[in-house]
């Protein structure tokens, strides 16, 4: 079955601070990984998109990098701001069978608190 | 703001009610899908349309739920008789997509209908 698991599962900083989001998976055929922001009560937003051969991306303060092999990938967040709260899902694509969807497996998020 | 919009943001139902969500897609992207997302999880799969050809289904979707994408552009999703495990944000996402390729586009989420059973 495929899964993605993230941790923490909350991370509370001081604006300013630097912080690291985890994730794993077993999603098998792999496609490709993403990042997305959840705002409370909305939907959520993509921060990057990473394929298999790519080990990093950034995007403004946020960089994300992928391990094809260990099948990890981190979320970096640099400078936190207070707008960085929110839950970050990691997503992991597979390759599609017989469709032309990639099915999207979901982590549970990882609730960030900035504080001042 | 994505492009893609949700209606009603909330809605508040008793239990056995029927209820309909709609979701408007960014208008030139083929692809649509549904998912489900219950507090502290991330969203699941629920459905998934090229066009107006509903070509997937979930487990999830019991016999009480039904999507439709009548034209191909905006989709409701009906849920019959409502429990309250059915409390969750219903997501709409749309993307673009070719038939018969495997590319993998950008999806892109609406706000969710929050529903809440009592």
């Amino acid at each position: 079955k495929n899964q993605v698991e993230q941790s923490p599962q909350s991370l509370i900083i001081l604006e300013g601070k630097n912080c690291t989001l985890q994730c794993n998976y077993t999603v098998s055929p792999f496609s490709n990984l993403r990042w997305y922001k959840q705002d409370t009560g909305r939907g959520p937003v993509s921060l990057t998109i990473m394929t298999f051969s790519e080990n990093t991306k950034s995007n403004g303060r946020y960089t994300a990098t992928l391990d094809a092999d260990t099948k990890q990938s981190s979320l970096h967040i640099t400078a936190s701001q207070l707008s960085d709260s929110a839950s970050y899902i990691c997503v992991v694509s597979d390759k599609a069978g017989g469709t032309s969807y990639g099915k999207l497996t979901f982590g549970q998020g990882t609730i960030l608190t900035v504080h001042p | 703001d994505t492009g893609v919009s949700q209606d009603p943001r909330h809605k508040i139902t008793k239990r056995g009610q029927n209820v309909t969500f709609r979701c408007d897609p960014i208008s030139e992207h083929n692809r649509l899908y549904w998912y489900r997302q219950t507090l502290g999880q991330g969203p699941e799969f629920l459905t998934y349309f090229q066009n107006e050809a509903q070509l997937e289904k979930s487990r999830l979707l019991s016999d009480r739920f039904s999507a439709e994408r009548p034209k191909g552009s905006f989709s409701t999703l009906e849920i019959q008789r409502t429990e309250q495990g059915d409390s969750a944000m219903y997501l709409c996402a749309s993307s673009l997509g070719l038939a018969g390729q495997k590319t993998d586009y950008e999806q892109y989420f609406g706000p969710g209908t929050r529903l809440t059973v009592t």
